[in-house]
């Protein structure tokens, strides 16, 4: 079964700084997906970021980057010139027969 | 283009008793997954429903059960409610079955808390 760990259950950062967010996974499959998710105080999850694994290029959205490391099952996620609006849970998920979610890690923004 | 709408927001159960939760899917989608997340935790797989059958489980007992309805909405049962069943229920619709590139397009979820 596949399994994802995150972790650091809490994380800070100044507003304008740039964190990282660690996950880690485990799978034995060969073709999968990974993505970042972004739950805010409404509840809803956000799709932050995707990543194909077969892509050895890193993907980014604007101020989200991941830094996927296949062989060592490492996915984390860059937050650059942080805001106050990106306080919030951070998942991260795994998709290969079906989603897998992280425990989540809390992102304080200080300003 | 309305999103994933869940309803009721808020539902409070006693023990025993049973519940039933709402989800439509975003405007066209097929696929309905249902999720359990507990307080501090990541979302649970709980199923998924297409053309109107499961068709996937995760480890969650007979006590949940659903449907998907020829429109692609769907429901959540819950029968003989727990303490533990008290989470917030998330439900997300895609466009694909099987495709692992597949993104989750969620619903605000229903809170539900049995006392």
């Amino acid at each position: 079964a596949q399994t994802v760990t995150q972790s650091q259950p809490e994380m800070s950062v100044q507003e304008a700084e740039t964190v990282t967010l660690s996950c880690t996974y485990d799978t034995s499959e060969s073709d999968y997906y990974l993505f970042w998710y972004k739950q805010p105080p409404s509840r809803q999850m956000i799709l932050v970021i995707r990543q194909e694994a077969y892509k050895q290029q890193n993907a980014t959205e604007n101020r989200f980057s991941v830094n996927f490391q296949k062989a060592a099952k490492s996915f984390s996620l860059k937050i650059s010139d942080s805001q106050l609006g990106d306080a919030a849970m951070y998942f991260c998920a795994y998709n290969g027969q079906n989603f897998v979610f992280g425990p989540g890690t809390r992102l304080s923004v200080l300003p | 283009d309305a999103g994933v709408t869940q309803s009721p927001t808020h539902l409070i159960k006693t023990r025993g008793q049973q519940v039933t939760l709402r989800c439509s899917p975003k405007s066209g989608h097929d696929t309905v997954s249902w999720y359990q997340q507990a307080l501090g935790q990541g979302p649970q797989f709980i199923f998924q429903y297409y053309e109107e059958e499961e068709r996937q489980r995760g480890n969650f007992p007979d006590r949940f059960s659903g449907h998907q309805f020829p429109n692609y909405s769907s429901e959540l049962n819950v029968n003989a409610l727990l303490l533990g069943d008290s989470a917030l229920y998330l439900c997300a619709s895609s466009l694909s079955l099987t495709a692992t590139n597949e993104k989750l397009f969620f619903g605000s979820g229903t809170q539900l808390s049995v006392l």
